[in-house]
């Protein structure tokens, strides 16, 4: 079956300060991968997608920028923080071959000072 | 554009209470509709889905049917538990193209003993 792993859980960093959130897959192949933000009591806003290793897409212009060094491994990044940058980050995959739907990784929850 | 508008919350329930959240779309195609849960702190499981007009997706006594005459995919389930207290989110992907998830803002569920 597939897992999906993202590392650290909580984080908590200070203005200025580089970042970055790891993410991978496992018991999949070639899945499309997916950086979301979901600010307090928001909805989720689209980061990132990508839809195999090296392509990147951005969907909002902003402090941050994601690689896709692996197949399965998808990093969140930025050289330096904003307090505007707090938020729960989330991953998600979805297997091209299958279905639409996506599957969503358990979170980091990212506290700027 | 392509977008999922939700009730506002939170919805305060009693245990055993019925419920439903209402969820409405605008689409340009024909879209795959998702309902997705959250339980605090944790990320998004995908709960129910349906992938065409009339398919009727349930899971954990949860329901909902894709309406394609009043563009709705409503969230219902005849008696609520305390441990369905989570946030939920309606969510949309086209079938053409990139296919990327467009959410709702979320629907707060509360319910009480």
């Amino acid at each position: 079956s597939q897992t999906i792993h993202q590392w650290p859980a909580t984080l908590v960093q200070p203005v200025g300060s580089p970042l970055s959130l790891e993410c991978t897959v496992e018991g999949t192949s070639n899945p499309n991968l997916y950086w979301y933000r979901q600010a307090a009591g928001r909805g989720l806003q689209l980061l990132f997608y990508s839809v195999g290793i090296g392509q990147i897409s951005s969907e909002v212009p902003q402090n941050l920028s994601a690689s896709r060094p692996q197949d399965r491994q998808f990093i969140l990044s930025s050289k330096k923080l904003l307090l505007s940058d707090s938020g729960f980050y989330l991953c998600a995959w979805r297997d091209v071959h299958r279905s639409y739907e996506q599957y969503f990784g358990p979170g980091t929850r990212l506290t700027v000072t | 554009g392509n977008s999922v508008t939700q009730m506002e919350g939170p919805v305060t329930l009693s245990e055993e209470a019925f419920l439903t959240i209402n969820c409405t779309y605008t689409a340009t195609g024909y879209p795959s509709l998702f309902w997705y849960v959250q339980y605090p702190g944790e990320g998004l499981q995908l709960l129910l889905k349906a992938t065409k007009a009339d398919d009727k997706g349930s899971n954990k006594g949860f329901e909902a049917t894709y309406r394609k005459e009043t563009t709705s995919f409503h969230l219902e389930k005849g008696s609520v538990q305390v441990s369905d207290s989570a946030v939920y989110f309606c969510a949309l992907i086209l079938n053409t193209g990139f296919q990327k998830l467009v959410f709702g803002t979320g629907t707060r569920l509360l319910v009480s003993p």
